[in-house]
């Protein structure tokens, strides 16, 4: 499976501040890019996902940019809230298996 | 709200023995997952299982691991004799047939000791 690439390794924002999570992929076979949530002992969760035919997806305070053409994603917490504090992978899939290939993980620290 | 349960939360074994890590998928899933994440480390594919058999494995699948849909609800993955770096968060995960989100179980904490 193809590298999925995510920064920042931790980020720490202010109660009320924008989080931004950044994502590059490689294979271009990817169609399908989710954006997973996960709290300590926890698994992770599905938050938002996207495919390449948009730009830009919002549910919320959390919304998905992407850009094919420099096979880059990012993840745009609004306002963002303490109970937010948690690790946030991206991922991508092709339409053929969906079997996510997950990036590294951003740890977020929303502090009050 | 149906969810993948795995069992047990937490598991302790020694070095050469054999583990077999349980998960219940949600009961109309067709496509069935093993991942791994060790402490701090990035989610990473172990298996996907359709129809009774593997459909796609990872490297790090070898042939100490083994997955197995026993009797129609249970998918389980055997570690056939552990090693210290098989300890790991271990997550279950399945999804419908023509569905294209992965759910995910909470996950077994294996300890290689």
């Amino acid at each position: 499976q193809q590298q999925v690439k995510q920064s920042p390794q931790s980020l720490i924002v202010q109660k009320g501040g924008i989080s931004i999570i950044n994502c590059a992929y490689e294979n271009t076979a990817f169609d399908y890019f989710p954006w997973y949530q996960q709290f300590p002992g926890k698994g992770p969760a599905l938050l938002i996902a996207i495919r390449p035919d948009v730009s830009e997806k919002k549910e919320g305070r959390f919304t998905i940019s992407f850009n094919k053409s420099a096979k880059q994603f990012s993840l745009h917490i609004m306002d963002s809230q303490p109970g937010d504090s948690a690790t946030y992978f991206c991922a991508a899939a092709s339409g053929g298996s969906y079997i996510p290939t997950f990036g590294r993980g951003t740890s977020l620290i929303v502090h009050p | 709200e149906p969810e993948v349960t795995q069992t047990p939360s937490h598991q302790v074994t020694q070095m050469g023995q054999e583990v077999i890590l349980r998960c219940v998928p949600i009961s109309n899933h067709l496509y069935f997952y093993w991942y791994r994440q060790i402490l701090g480390q990035k989610v990473e594919f172990l298996v996907s299982f359709y129809n009774n058999e593997i459909s796609e494995k990872s490297e790090i699948f070898d042939d100490q691991f083994s997955v197995e849909r026993p009797d129609g609800s249970n998918f389980t993955l055997k570690i056939r004799s552990t090693k210290l770096e098989d300890s790991a968060m271990y997550f279950c995960a399945s999804r419908t047939g023509g569905g294209t989100e992965a759910f995910f179980g909470q996950g077994t904490r294996l300890t290689v000791v």
